[in-house]
């Protein structure tokens, strides 16, 4: 089983649908949770951390369940600019190593 | 602030030669970097861990002859592909790590460099 895993995708959506991911990871113990994004060709950037109360930026909302070991990702109305490969990132608990899921490419159509 | 660069940031090399690739953090002191490697339509998967001073720290599966780090100083570290073979071509990506940083789990991107080995 890997330590993170997510939808392989790619997701199709049209413009202004909500989309959401899901995660979910190995290690019980793990403490930071984040949600990345990578555009083709480019290096990966933090979209949000998610933190066990759930948070919200704007039209994202990041949401983490303990118990299920399980992370989400909801966007609402979504844009063409939305498009990209979203990657679910888990930290150890000893040395904050950054885990990385596949990532779900998520491609938006007008 | 936090700003992480590479350089270069595309490279070709004909098989069997060398290529390094540096990575700098502009703004601040990095106690720890790490190098990533991409292949297509895969996620990023750590090589190594470099530490200022220190002997690199390599991941299962990656050959630390073939792929030199060194970290001489709080803003610079390097990976050496030796020896590069097609099978090395992959996009590259260091991070780094804020010395003093009250999040260590928070990691700056480069902008990755992608190599083609011929």
């Amino acid at each position: 089983r890997k330590e993170v895993e997510q939808d392989p995708g790619p997701f199709n959506v049209p413009e202004g649908a909500t989309v959401a991911f899901n995660c979910t990871y190995s290690n019980s113990a793990s403490q930071s949770f984040f949600w990345y994004r990578q555009d083709c060709r480019k290096e990966p950037k933090l979209l949000m951390s998610v933190y066990s109360s759930g948070n919200e930026d704007g039209r994202f909302t990041a949401q983490l369940n303990r118990a299920s070991q399980y992370i989400s990702l909801l966007i609402r109305d979504s844009k063409l600019s939305d498009s990209a490969t979203y990657l679910c990132v888990v930290a150890s608990d000893s040395n904050y190593q950054l885990i990385w899921g596949a990532g779900t490419k998520l491609i938006i159509k007008p | 602030g936090a700003v992480v660069s590479q350089h270069p940031s595309w490279v070709i090399c004909k098989s069997g030669t060398s290529v390094k690739i540096e990575c700098r953090s502009l703004d601040f002191q990095a106690t720890t970097m790490f190098w990533y490697r991409q292949f297509p339509k895969q996620s990023l998967m750590l090589m190594a861990t470099s530490n200022e001073g220190s002997k690199a720290t390599y991941e299962q599966g990656v050959e630390k002859d073939k792929f030199l780090i060194n970290h001489a100083s709080l803003t610079l570290s390097t990976l050496t592909v030796t020896s590069a073979h097609p099978e090395d071509s992959s996009f590259y990506i260091c991070s780094a790590r804020e010395l003093g940083s009250g999040r260590p789990d928070t990691q700056y991107f480069g902008p990755g460099t992608r190599l083609t080995v011929l």
